[in-house]
């Protein structure tokens, strides 16, 4: 099956600038999730979405940041207006979500590294 | 601070030699699951273990799990040089969405 695509790659802008990522998840996966990853560090959940529906976006900056997920399917995040520290990589994932397994394996993009200059 | 915290944060071993890895958390969990970073790239799932299990294996990769200790470790055994990558674990917590945190990871380098 096909996995997890992102775009852009890369992108270079100036502070103050927007930006977008989109992602398409894996046909049929019901969990769709944005994490921030600076160099050096973990991936850091920003959204997660179950359909279309928000489930968690307890770490988004919502002053600059914002994402969607029109019909359930593709997904993009914004971030405007960019500032330094937004310096990451933009990794997208998606999870089938067995529940009865009590299993929710993700799976991962490339990622798009985004540098504010 | 994070849930997951791994230990070493960098290791260096020569081909052939075992790597292990240790993480942490601090609440209770469904699963704990391990990743692999390879520079530049997203992240590949390697192996998941769940709460009820003590010991998972999947090739050369054997995962335990403590949950009285609250810790897990993933053994890579005869390494190889395509082994070098940042490792993560990676908990799901006991939440109404099965909510993940990411440790900061660990950084292994094998050694040709």
């Amino acid at each position: 099956e096909a996995g997890v695509a992102q775009s852009p790659r890369y992108k270079i802008i100036e502070k103050r600038q927007s930006v977008a990522f989109w992602c398409n998840p894996i046909s049929g996966h019901a969990t769709l999730y944005w994490y921030q990853q600076i160099l050096g560090q973990g991936p850091k959940l920003l959204i997660q979405f179950q359909n279309n529906g928000v489930v968690d976006d307890s770490q988004l900056p919502k002053d600059r940041f914002s994402a969607e997920r029109l019909k359930g399917v593709d997904s993009t995040l914004k971030i405007q207006p960019a500032k330094l520290e937004d310096s990451a990589v933009y990794l997208c994932a998606s999870s089938r979500r067995i529940r009865t397994a009590g299993v929710d394996t993700q799976y991962f993009g490339p990622g798009t590294r985004l540098t504010v200059l | 601070s994070q849930q997951g915290e791994e230990d070493p944060q960098a290791l260096s071993i020569q081909e052939g030699e075992n790597a292990t890895m240790n993480c942490s958390y601090k609440t209770s969990i469904n699963n704990l699951q391990w990743y692999r970073q390879n520079s530049g790239r997203g992240l590949v799932h390697l192996i998941l273990i769940r709460s009820n299990e003590r010991e998972k294996h999947s090739g050369r990769l054997r995962v335990t799990l403590d949950t009285s200790k609250k810790s897990s470790s993933l053994l890579i055994t005869a390494s190889r040089a395509a082994d070098t990558a940042s490792y993560f674990c990676a908990t799901t917590m006991k939440t109404s969405y099965d909510k993940v945190i990411f440790g900061p990871g660990t950084s292994l380098s094998v050694i040709p």
